[in-house]
């Protein structure tokens, strides 16, 4: 049983959309991070989601902790052929490791 | 700064061989972290080294075990390898242990068992 589960698992949209992925877990979190994953290439991250109800903005990219903090969501405005790739969300599930969601793979068409 | 290094990036082996990966870190960075990637299970954390201690262990079996130097550069053993331990072996580092700090991943190994 994944502690964190993300959807969808894959998206592939047109250049210019706008999109949503989601990591939800029954845990509670001090802290959650996004990375994005390119192929041949290891996780980069995004950002580190610390207070409940925070909202961070990286460019067209927009991360949100949940209230609880126990779910985040990241939304890409005006997706780009460059947003390609593997988004994974992590967090310290008392194990004093990151836990990592199952990813969702996005494919963003020119 | 050059980024997280690993070698090899590519390994075939057969059942029953023992591999080792390489892992050298950010200069200054003192903790390194090894995760195994696999479409199934996804990135999961294999042990966390820092200051040549093993800081935590994941739930692998005792087949899987690793090391660090005294410059901070680390490898990782498996040993009598299975069909299932092919996966991309990430290895991460950072400043200082735990989970509260930025962690930078190299390009990975990615490892065949045959």
């Amino acid at each position: 049983t994944q502690l964190l589960e993300q959807s969808p698992q894959f998206l592939s949209i047109q250049e210019g959309e706008n999109l949503t992925v989601y990591c939800n877990s029954s845990s509670v979190f001090s802290s959650l991070q996004w990375y994005r994953q390119e192929p041949g290439e290891g996780p980069v991250l995004l950002v580190t989601v610390v207070t409940g109800g925070e909202v961070k903005k990286l460019k067209r990219l927009t991360f949100q902790f949940g209230d609880a903090r126990k779910d985040s969501s990241l939304h890409i405005t005006a997706a780009q052929p460059g947003d390609t790739g593997l988004y994974l969300c992590a967090a310290d599930t008392g194990r004093r490791a990151l836990t990592f969601g199952s990813g969702t793979r996005l494919q963003v068409q020119p | 700064k050059a980024g997280v290094t690993q070698t090899p990036r590519y390994l075939i082996k057969t059942r029953g061989q023992q591999v080792t990966l390489s892992c050298s870190p950010i200069s200054g960075h003192r903790s390194v972290s090894w995760y195994q990637q696999t479409p199934g299970q996804g990135l999961q954390f294999l042990f966390e080294y820092f200051s040549e201690t093993q800081r935590n262990k994941g739930n692998f079996p005792g087949r899987f075990s690793g090391r660090q130097f005294s410059n901070s550069r680390s490898e990782m053993n498996v040993s009598t390898l299975e069909l299932g331990d092919s996966a991309l072996y990430l290895c991460a580092s950072s400043p200082a242990p735990g989970t509260g700090v930025e962690q930078y991943f190299g390009p990975g190994t990615r490892l065949t068992v045959t």
